[in-house]
């Protein structure tokens, strides 16, 4: 069965960082593209980003480029979420998902909460 | 750059079917896009994913009420004998090389 577990969400103030993860099994880590996607409260889904198999390829959304780093350790089998520069607009759950056909999430995690204050 | 647009809301009877659109932008009328549900308070879970021609694959477990068409530009997902588990916001998501994109969502509410 897959698993997709995130941690490190919290409460952090408005230019503050921090660092999510997510453990992964039931599946070959290291054979998956990897996808972190947010849901702002009242918002809709919004994919943030994601990584190759390798981690020799990453793609961010514009609105994180340059304050957000995606990362994998495939000894591990866990991804990975540095945030720098945190904003109120970056407050959110933030899903880990194993892509499908480098394409799509067709696996998600339950999510773990990132409240920006200002 | 790829939009989806999606109506925000719909509403059904319980054992009733509905069907939710997705619209590509016309320049990208040929993508293929997958379908997530999101029941409250829970994590995404993925559906299907539709090219132009139909479905291509359909996630774990998911029941036979749920199908996919494609016309054009739109794809759609449809619900038969609605139950009250699928009171959920549905998206619509395509992908291309360095982006993924999410449509609005629809809220669905099943009377």
């Amino acid at each position: 069965e897959v698993q997709l577990v995130e941690s490190g969400g919290g409460l952090v103030q408005s230019g503050g960082s921090l660092r999510l993860s997510c453990a992964a099994s039931g599946f070959t880590f290291s054979s998956s593209w990897m996808s972190w996607v947010r849901r702002a409260p009242g918002k809709g889904l919004e994919w943030v980003a994601n990584i190759k198999q390798d981690g020799s390829e990453k793609y961010y959304v514009d609105s994180v480029k340059g304050r957000f780093t995606i990362s994998r350790d495939n000894a591990k089998n866990s991804l990975y979420l540095q945030m720098n520069s945190l904003r109120v607009e970056d407050s959110a759950v933030y899903y880990c998902a194993r892509e499908m056909s480098g394409a799509y999430p067709g696996y998600w995690g339950q999510g773990t909460l990132v409240t920006v204050s200002s | 750059q790829v939009v989806l647009t999606q109506s925000p809301s719909a509403s059904a009877s319980l054992g009733a079917s509905v069907k939710l659109t997705c619209t590509l932008s016309s320049a990208h009328s040929s993508y293929s896009i997958a379908w997530h549900q999101q029941q409250p308070e829970k994590g995404p879970r993925y559906l299907m994913d539709l090219n132009s021609a139909g479905i291509h694959n359909k996630g774990d477990g998911i029941p036979d009420r749920f199908s996919g068409s494609s016309s054009g530009a739109e794809r759609y997902l449809t619900i038969s004998s609605l139950q009250s588990e699928d009171e959920a916001d549905y998206y619509c998501q395509t992908w291309g090389t360095g982006f993924r994109v999410f449509g609005g969502g629809t809220k669905l509410t099943v009377l």
